[in-house]
């Protein structure tokens, strides 16, 4: 189906682990983002990507890295957890307005 | 000073109430400007995109104020399916959106 889809929806892991969450659209759109959301914050910025092999900084990219390999893949790796990147985490594609997928909920113990 | 604030609420209404929202921005070079509905445990999803002349969509009007730097949501005739979180979204430039932290609505019968 078309669309914009993320893997997995759940996830508990343990601190100083590695945890890669995906994300994939089907649009061929060429923008893609990542946000974490938590209470009181609101939706927050952590990478983007311009196009495949373009990605850059966003608002809160510390202790996250990102690939673009492929226009409709956009994974998103925690290289060692920590219990402040409990969240949940949205992934998002865009020609003009930005559609969301429906998000992963991690918890880090 | 948060970049995009909003009154997280709650606004408790009736069915068929009028109930507007404010937001406020702080970088006065944005761009353009939106507001996102989200419900529970949901992905946002884009309610409307916000024009300098102000546009309306059906019960819900948008308006822009760039000297005082603040968006409004204007929603009339209430109903239970409005029951939601408002996002206010900015765009200081190409692709790097700011959201509020959200107003939450709850329309009552």
């Amino acid at each position: 189906d078309a669309g914009i889809t993320q893997s997995p929806r759940y996830k508990i892991t343990e601190t100083g682990r590695q945890v890669t969450l995906m994300c994939h659209q089907t649009w061929s759109h060429s923008y893609m983002f990542w946000y974490r959301q938590d209470l009181g914050h609101g939706l927050r910025l952590i990478y983007y990507s311009a196009a495949a092999d373009i990605t850059d900084k966003g608002e809160v990219p510390d202790g996250y890295v990102v690939s673009r390999s492929k226009t409709e893949n956009f994974p998103l790796t925690l290289e060692s957890a920590t219990r402040s990147q409990t969240s949940v985490y949205f992934c998002a594609s865009s020609d003009i307005e930005q559609f969301f997928g429906p998000g992963t909920r991690l918890t880090v113990l | 000073r948060k970049e995009v604030e909003q009154d997280p609420g709650p606004f408790n209404v009736p069915e068929g109430a009028t109930v507007a929202f404010n937001c406020t921005y702080s970088n006065s070079a944005s761009q353009s400007f939106f507001w996102y509905r989200q419900d529970c445990r949901k992905e946002p999803k884009l309610l409307m995109s916000v024009y300098s002349s102000g546009n309306e969509d059906g019960r819900f009007t948008a308006q822009l104020n760039r000297a005082s730097q603040y968006i409004s949501l204007l929603i009339r005739d209430s109903k239970l399916s409005d029951s939601a979180t408002y996002l206010c979204v900015v765009n200081p430039n190409n692709n790097d959106m700011r959201f509020g932290a959200g107003t939450r609505l709850t329309v009552k019968p």
